[in-house]
């Protein structure tokens, strides 16, 4: 299993520049999130899947959007980037079963907006 | 408010040392803590967890944590580390809504 997968693994945009991170994973999860981190801070959620076709706002979902149409994909999108969007951007993955509470996480997209 | 603090960003140790990193929290409901690990050029993968039961909790690589409720604390520890411990370290609490509230993160280095 290639587990969860994120691309790009970099990225520098333009102020006010669009662009979608992806992130798929291949171990049926049903629950798959967007996650940023900002240096010195921790993870910040931005937002969740429960499953295809349900998403749902995290703690800092703006400038941001989503979609999920299969249980293998979940994209994140930016419309319009602006520098407060320089972070890392996490993918995980979750399964649904009772007691399966780990996170699988992707390597991470490290984004740059000038 | 729910948080996690780690008080420390950044940690030296020399190999051979002992560990102890530090993560208290803030939640008035069911606790379930989590610490996990990012070493580098690698994903973020789970340490060890604890929701219940025995407060001392051992996880993969000779790692250990102990929860102590008194204290809102559920600190990280290994008795010898080695070079291969340097990594970033997160603490993270779940919520109510099974949504994970994470540490700031304590950047380890062992120097050889």
């Amino acid at each position: 299993n290639a587990g969860v997968t994120q691309t790009p693994k970099f990225r520098i945009l333009k102020i006010g520049q669009s662009m979608t991170l992806q992130c798929t994973q291949d171990m049926n999860h049903n629950y798959m999130y967007w996650y940023r981190q900002d240096p010195g801070m921790g993870l910040k959620l931005i937002y969740y899947s429960v499953g295809a076709g349900i998403t749902d706002k995290g703690e800092v979902p703006n400038g941001y959007n989503v979609s999920r149409s299969t249980t293998e994909d979940f994209p994140l999108r930016l419309e319009l980037a602006a520098p407060s969007q320089t972070s890392v951007y996490f993918c995980a993955s979750r399964s649904r079963l009772a007691g399966a509470d780990t996170q699988y996480f992707g390597p991470g997209t490290r984004l740059t907006v000038l | 408010a729910q948080s996690v603090s780690q008080h420390n960003h950044h940690v030296i140790l020399s190999e051979a040392a002992s560990l102890e990193l530090g993560c208290n929290y803030s939640y008035g409901g069911t606790v379930n803590l989590f610490w996990y690990v990012q070493y580098p050029g690698q994903h973020l993968q789970l340490l060890l967890k604890y929701f219940s039961g025995d407060p001392l909790v051992k996880g993969i690589k000779g790692f250990e944590a102990e929860f102590i409720k008194s204290k809102f604390s559920f600190n990280l520890r290994k008795p010898s580390v080695q070079w291969s411990d340097t990594a970033e370290y997160f603490c993270a609490l779940r919520d109510s809504n099974y949504q994970l509230i994470w540490g700031a993160g304590t950047k380890l280095i062992i120097k050889p």
